[in-house]
Protein backbone atom coordinates (compact mmCIF):
# COMPACT_ATOMS: atom_id res chain seq x y z
CA UNK A 1 0.00 0.00 0.00
CA UNK A 2 1.28 3.13 -1.17
CA UNK A 3 -0.59 6.02 0.79
CA UNK A 4 -4.05 7.39 0.21
CA UNK A 5 -4.92 7.64 -3.67
CA UNK A 6 -7.25 9.87 -5.08
CA UNK A 7 -9.00 10.58 -8.50
CA UNK A 8 -9.14 12.37 -10.57
CA UNK A 9 -6.20 14.38 -10.08
CA UNK A 10 -7.65 17.18 -11.86
CA UNK A 11 -11.37 18.16 -13.14
CA UNK A 12 -12.63 20.77 -15.18
CA UNK A 13 -16.15 20.89 -15.39
CA UNK A 14 -19.05 23.53 -16.26
CA UNK A 15 -20.98 25.53 -13.71
CA UNK A 16 -24.27 23.43 -13.13
CA UNK A 17 -22.39 20.10 -13.97
CA UNK A 18 -22.46 17.23 -11.07
CA UNK A 19 -18.93 15.76 -10.36
CA UNK A 20 -17.79 12.94 -8.22
CA UNK A 21 -14.40 12.32 -6.81
CA UNK A 22 -13.07 8.77 -5.44
CA UNK A 23 -10.44 8.32 -2.23
CA UNK A 24 -8.88 5.59 -1.27
CA UNK A 25 -7.24 5.33 1.89
CA UNK A 26 -4.72 3.50 3.60
CA UNK A 27 -5.91 -0.01 3.99
CA UNK A 28 -5.21 -0.37 7.68
CA UNK A 29 -7.15 3.41 8.83
CA UNK A 30 -10.46 3.51 9.88
CA UNK A 31 -10.87 6.79 10.30
CA UNK A 32 -11.35 8.85 6.65
CA UNK A 33 -11.44 12.64 6.17
CA UNK A 34 -12.59 15.43 3.39
CA UNK A 35 -10.66 18.57 3.32
CA UNK A 36 -11.05 21.52 0.73
CA UNK A 37 -7.98 24.05 0.33
CA UNK A 38 -7.89 26.92 -2.01
CA UNK A 39 -5.19 29.30 -2.72
CA UNK A 40 -2.83 30.63 0.34
CA UNK A 41 -5.50 29.09 2.83
CA UNK A 42 -4.74 25.95 5.27
CA UNK A 43 -7.10 23.08 4.95
CA UNK A 44 -10.27 23.54 5.67
CA UNK A 45 -12.55 20.52 6.85
CA UNK A 46 -15.46 19.07 4.85
CA UNK A 47 -16.29 16.25 6.64
CA UNK A 48 -15.32 12.61 8.62
CA UNK A 49 -16.09 9.10 8.58
CA UNK A 50 -15.25 6.20 11.22
CA UNK A 51 -15.59 2.79 9.04
CA UNK A 52 -18.76 3.62 7.42
CA UNK A 53 -20.37 6.19 9.90
CA UNK A 54 -19.91 9.87 8.64
CA UNK A 55 -19.34 11.09 11.99
CA UNK A 56 -19.32 14.63 11.49
CA UNK A 57 -19.46 17.04 8.97
CA UNK A 58 -18.72 20.57 8.40
CA UNK A 59 -21.41 23.39 8.96
CA UNK A 60 -19.71 25.05 5.94
CA UNK A 61 -20.84 22.33 3.60
CA UNK A 62 -24.38 23.04 1.71
CA UNK A 63 -26.45 20.33 0.75
CA UNK A 64 -25.20 20.22 -2.79
CA UNK A 65 -21.81 18.12 -1.16
CA UNK A 66 -22.72 14.79 0.39
CA UNK A 67 -19.82 11.93 1.04
CA UNK A 68 -19.93 8.62 1.10
CA UNK A 69 -18.26 5.66 2.45
CA UNK A 70 -20.29 2.66 1.70
CA UNK A 71 -18.20 -0.54 3.22
CA UNK A 72 -16.19 1.35 5.43
CA UNK A 73 -12.98 1.20 2.44
CA UNK A 74 -12.88 3.91 -0.20
CA UNK A 75 -15.02 6.82 -0.17
CA UNK A 76 -16.79 9.28 -2.30
CA UNK A 77 -17.22 13.24 -2.60
CA UNK A 78 -20.29 14.60 -4.91
CA UNK A 79 -20.85 17.98 -5.79
CA UNK A 80 -23.93 18.47 -7.32
CA UNK A 81 -24.79 21.52 -9.75
CA UNK A 82 -21.17 23.00 -9.26
CA UNK A 83 -20.86 26.98 -9.12
CA UNK A 84 -17.55 29.24 -9.82
CA UNK A 85 -16.53 29.42 -6.23
CA UNK A 86 -16.44 25.54 -5.53
CA UNK A 87 -13.34 25.63 -7.26
CA UNK A 88 -10.23 24.13 -5.41
CA UNK A 89 -8.61 21.31 -4.43
CA UNK A 90 -9.93 18.68 -2.57
CA UNK A 91 -8.26 16.54 -0.23
CA UNK A 92 -8.70 13.32 0.98
CA UNK A 93 -6.47 11.66 4.47
CA UNK A 94 -6.81 8.98 6.25
CA UNK A 95 -5.92 8.20 9.94
CA UNK A 96 -5.54 4.84 12.45
CA UNK A 97 -8.05 5.14 15.53
CA UNK A 98 -5.28 5.31 17.68
CA UNK A 99 -4.61 5.39 21.80
CA UNK A 100 -6.23 8.36 22.77
CA UNK A 101 -4.28 11.25 20.40
CA UNK A 102 -1.33 9.33 20.13
CA UNK A 103 -0.67 7.50 16.56
CA UNK A 104 -3.84 9.44 14.57
CA UNK A 105 -1.65 11.19 12.66
CA UNK A 106 -3.31 12.03 8.92
CA UNK A 107 -2.19 11.40 5.93
CA UNK A 108 -3.03 13.05 3.26
CA UNK A 109 -3.73 12.00 -0.76
CA UNK A 110 -1.98 14.05 -3.70
CA UNK A 111 -5.80 15.97 -4.20
CA UNK A 112 -8.30 16.44 -7.01
CA UNK A 113 -8.28 20.39 -8.31
CA UNK A 114 -11.29 20.95 -9.32
CA UNK A 115 -12.02 23.99 -11.69
CA UNK A 116 -15.57 25.30 -11.99
CA UNK A 117 -16.14 27.20 -15.41
CA UNK B 1 -12.31 30.75 19.69
CA UNK B 2 -9.72 28.12 18.79
CA UNK B 3 -7.01 29.15 16.58
CA UNK B 4 -3.49 28.44 15.35
CA UNK B 5 -1.32 31.69 13.29
CA UNK B 6 1.51 30.95 12.10
CA UNK B 7 4.71 33.38 10.82
CA UNK B 8 6.45 34.33 9.13
CA UNK B 9 3.84 33.91 6.31
CA UNK B 10 7.02 33.64 3.48
CA UNK B 11 10.54 32.98 4.36
CA UNK B 12 13.70 33.71 1.92
CA UNK B 13 16.69 31.95 2.83
CA UNK B 14 19.93 31.33 1.35
CA UNK B 15 21.11 27.95 0.90
CA UNK B 16 23.14 26.48 4.43
CA UNK B 17 21.16 29.62 6.41
CA UNK B 18 19.58 28.08 9.40
CA UNK B 19 16.32 29.77 10.42
CA UNK B 20 13.02 29.10 12.51
CA UNK B 21 9.20 28.87 11.78
CA UNK B 22 6.91 29.40 14.63
CA UNK B 23 2.95 28.03 14.76
CA UNK B 24 1.43 29.74 18.09
CA UNK B 25 -1.78 28.54 19.71
CA UNK B 26 -4.96 29.56 21.52
CA UNK B 27 -6.66 26.30 21.89
CA UNK B 28 -9.24 24.44 24.69
CA UNK B 29 -6.87 21.88 25.51
CA UNK B 30 -4.17 20.61 23.32
CA UNK B 31 -3.96 17.03 21.99
CA UNK B 32 -1.42 16.98 19.59
CA UNK B 33 0.71 19.79 16.90
CA UNK B 34 1.32 18.49 13.72
CA UNK B 35 3.40 19.74 11.14
CA UNK B 36 3.59 19.15 7.37
CA UNK B 37 5.42 20.39 4.13
CA UNK B 38 2.97 21.24 1.51
CA UNK B 39 4.65 21.34 -2.41
CA UNK B 40 2.71 23.24 -5.11
CA UNK B 41 -0.12 21.10 -6.21
CA UNK B 42 0.16 18.34 -3.97
CA UNK B 43 -1.56 17.37 -0.60
CA UNK B 44 0.16 17.75 2.54
CA UNK B 45 3.41 15.43 3.91
CA UNK B 46 3.42 14.53 7.06
CA UNK B 47 6.05 15.87 8.97
CA UNK B 48 6.11 15.66 12.77
CA UNK B 49 3.52 15.00 15.97
CA UNK B 50 4.18 16.50 19.12
CA UNK B 51 2.29 15.74 22.35
CA UNK B 52 3.55 17.51 25.37
CA UNK B 53 5.65 21.00 26.11
CA UNK B 54 8.83 19.56 26.09
CA UNK B 55 8.95 17.46 23.23
CA UNK B 56 11.61 17.78 20.35
CA UNK B 57 11.46 15.62 17.41
CA UNK B 58 14.14 15.12 14.26
CA UNK B 59 14.07 13.88 10.95
CA UNK B 60 17.11 15.32 8.91
CA UNK B 61 17.64 18.87 9.07
CA UNK B 62 14.19 19.75 10.78
CA UNK B 63 13.59 19.49 14.61
CA UNK B 64 10.19 20.62 16.28
CA UNK B 65 9.92 21.74 19.08
CA UNK B 66 6.81 22.15 21.55
CA UNK B 67 5.94 24.89 24.56
CA UNK B 68 2.53 25.49 26.13
CA UNK B 69 1.73 27.89 23.39
CA UNK B 70 4.29 27.84 20.28
CA UNK B 71 5.94 25.17 18.43
CA UNK B 72 9.09 25.79 16.72
CA UNK B 73 10.14 23.94 13.39
CA UNK B 74 13.97 24.77 12.87
CA UNK B 75 15.92 24.69 9.75
CA UNK B 76 19.42 23.96 9.53
CA UNK B 77 21.51 24.48 6.63
CA UNK B 78 18.21 24.63 4.79
CA UNK B 79 18.93 23.28 0.89
CA UNK B 80 17.20 24.56 -2.52
CA UNK B 81 14.99 21.30 -2.25
CA UNK B 82 13.29 22.38 0.98
CA UNK B 83 11.58 25.11 -0.49
CA UNK B 84 7.86 24.14 0.32
CA UNK B 85 5.15 25.66 2.57
CA UNK B 86 5.14 24.37 5.88
CA UNK B 87 1.57 24.31 8.23
CA UNK B 88 0.99 23.53 11.67
CA UNK B 89 -2.08 21.95 12.43
CA UNK B 90 -3.50 20.67 15.81
CA UNK B 91 -6.32 18.96 17.38
CA UNK B 92 -8.24 19.44 20.79
CA UNK B 93 -9.43 17.87 23.59
CA UNK B 94 -13.03 16.81 22.85
CA UNK B 95 -12.28 16.54 19.10
CA UNK B 96 -9.07 14.77 18.71
CA UNK B 97 -10.23 13.82 15.11
CA UNK B 98 -10.50 17.26 13.65
CA UNK B 99 -7.30 19.50 11.93
CA UNK B 100 -7.09 22.94 12.80
CA UNK B 101 -4.95 24.56 10.73
CA UNK B 102 -2.85 28.00 10.42
CA UNK B 103 -2.56 29.43 7.05
CA UNK B 104 1.23 28.03 6.56
CA UNK B 105 5.04 29.16 6.33
CA UNK B 106 6.23 29.88 2.14
CA UNK B 107 9.55 29.03 2.40
CA UNK B 108 12.01 29.64 -0.53
CA UNK B 109 15.48 28.73 -0.74
CA UNK B 110 17.78 30.12 -2.84
CA UNK B 111 21.07 28.17 -4.04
Amino acid sequence: DTGVSQDPRHKITKRGQNVTFRCDPISEHNRLYWYRQTLGQGPEFLTYFQNEAQLEKSRLLSDRFSAERPKGSFSTLEIQRTEQGDSAMYLCASSRQGQGAKGTEAFFGQGTRLTVV
Amino acid sequence: EDQVTQSPEALRLQEGESSSLNCSYTVSGLRGLFWYRQDPGKGPEFLFTLYSAGEEKEKERLKATLTKKESFLHITAPKPEDSATYLCAVTIAGNNRKLIWGLGTSLAVNP
